[in-house]
This record gives C-alpha cells, sequence and structure tokens, in this order.
C-alpha cells in the first residue's frame, strides 16, 4: 500500500482554519486520498475523499496538490468538536480490491477556545 | 441518519475463553470490516468480507478469528480463545455497492474486549 506522512500532532485555535497537511509522494494514479478522523473514544468517521480535483463539501475542503503527491485537508472554523486524529489513507480500488482502509498514525489535532 | 451498530459495547471474558462480537451494518450495504484498536496505538485492518466470505485479511486475522453473516442482517467476528493481546477496541465497519465503496465506510462506535 502507498503510504502517507502526516504531523504528530498539530494546534488550532477556535474559530481559525486549520491546514492538516499530508504528503504521499508514491501515490499511484489509481489510488483515492482519503481523510477520516476519530474523535476520542469513538469509531472512526468519513470527512471526504478526492481523487485529483479539489473537493468541498459541508465538512471540509481536500486540495490536491497538482501532481497528487500532497494534499491538504481544510477545516475552514474549527471548532472544539473538532478534537480528533485525522488520518490521511490512499484508497485503491483497482479491480477486485475493496480498498481496504489502512490507517497510519494520523494527526492528532487539538483546538484551544 | 443510517449507522453501523456494535453490541456489546464492552465485553469482559477470560483467557481462553471464546467471544462473539456482533455488529448490524447498514441495511443495503455489500461489503463489511472489522479493524481493531489497542490501546493508544492506531487502528489496524483485520478482514474484509464481501458476497459471503472474506476477500481479504491481515497477519493479526489468524486462525483464533473467524466471521460470519449468519443471517443476511448480522456481521460476527469471533475469536476461539481469547488471549491478553486481544484486548482491544473492535470497530465493525460497513461500504455500499461498489460505485459507493469509493466514497466512505461507515464505522460503528465499537465493542471495547477486555480479556483477563
Amino acid at each position: 500500500d502507498a503510504k502517507t506522512t502526516q504531523p504528530n500532532s498539530m494546534e488550532s485555535n477556535e474559530e481559525e482554519p486549520v491546514h492538516l497537511p499530508c504528503n504521499h509522494s508514491t501515490i499511484s494514479g489509481t489510488d483515492y486520498i482519503h481523510w477520516y478522523r476519530q474523535l476520542p473514544s469513538q469509531g472512526p468517521e468519513y470527512v471526504i475523499h478526492g481523487l485529483t480535483s479539489n473537493v468541498n463539501n459541508r465538512m471540509a475542503s481536500l486540495a490536491i496538490a497538482e501532481d497528487r503527491k500532497s494534499s491538504t485537508l481544510i477545516l475552514h472554523r474549527a471548532t472544539l468538536r473538532d478534537a480528533a486524529v485525522y488520518y490521511c489513507i490512499l484508497r485503491d480500488v483497482r479491480g477486485g480490491s475493496q480498498g481496504n482502509l489502512i490507517f497510519g498514525k494520523g494527526t492528532k489535532l487539538s483546538v484551544k477556545p | 441518519e443510517p449507522e453501523v451498530t456494535q453490541t456489546p459495547s464492552h465485553q469482559v471474558t477470560q483467557m481462553g475463553q471464546e467471544v462473539i462480537l456482533r455488529c448490524v451494518p447498514i441495511s443495503n450495504h455489500l461489503y463489511f470490516y472489522w479493524y481493531r484498536q489497542i490501546l493508544g496505538q492506531k487502528v489496524e485492518f483485520l478482514v474484509s468480507f464481501y458476497n459471503n466470505e472474506i476477500s481479504e485479511k491481515s497477519e493479526i486475522f489468524d486462525d483464533q478469528f473467524s466471521v460470519e453473516r449468519p443471517d443476511g442482517s448480522n456481521f460476527t467476528l469471533k475469536i476461539r480463545s481469547t488471549k491478553l493481546e486481544d484486548s482491544a477496541m473492535y470497530f465493525c465497519a460497513s461500504s455500499g455497492d461498489r460505485d459507493r465503496i469509493l466514497r466512505e465506510a461507515f464505522f460503528g462506535q465499537g465493542t471495547r474486549l477486555t480479556v483477563v
């Protein structure tokens, strides 16, 4: 599986934007970039995913570099509830693969009031 | 909003005993997964299941583990003879049809297994 690299931790102030980086220099053409997060004592939760173009949804935005070797998850206004571990995951669903999610250590985001 | 439900939320068992962890995936989903997370560590993939058979499994998923979809709604993980190191949070997840698995997997809230 192609690997991702994320900072271990980041801090943000409440109501400010947060940019969570992810490097994936060995990404293949069929890898989708997925982001999940895990709030304390909960199961992982889908945030957003993309292939080549930037994506927006109600939770966040995903900015993907032109060469696809890196991406950034953007939380436009962090709230205390956004404090979680954020995982950047490459998901390949070629052929018969189910594209199992392989989690790394992620980035632990702390949000200060 | 549809959700994956897991029971029990917490199970304590003696070493060597068999345990069955239960999951009810989202009703129209076709792909099912089990993951585990040892306290303070990362989420680890165990097994994926599609069309009534195992699709992929990790090295962790040895002969002590098995999965079953007995009645078309439940998805179970059985550990035959539990060891202390099986103590972890176990998460079930499901994804929809082949187009939707590109989008998202839904995770349950987990079952905390404590082996004593």
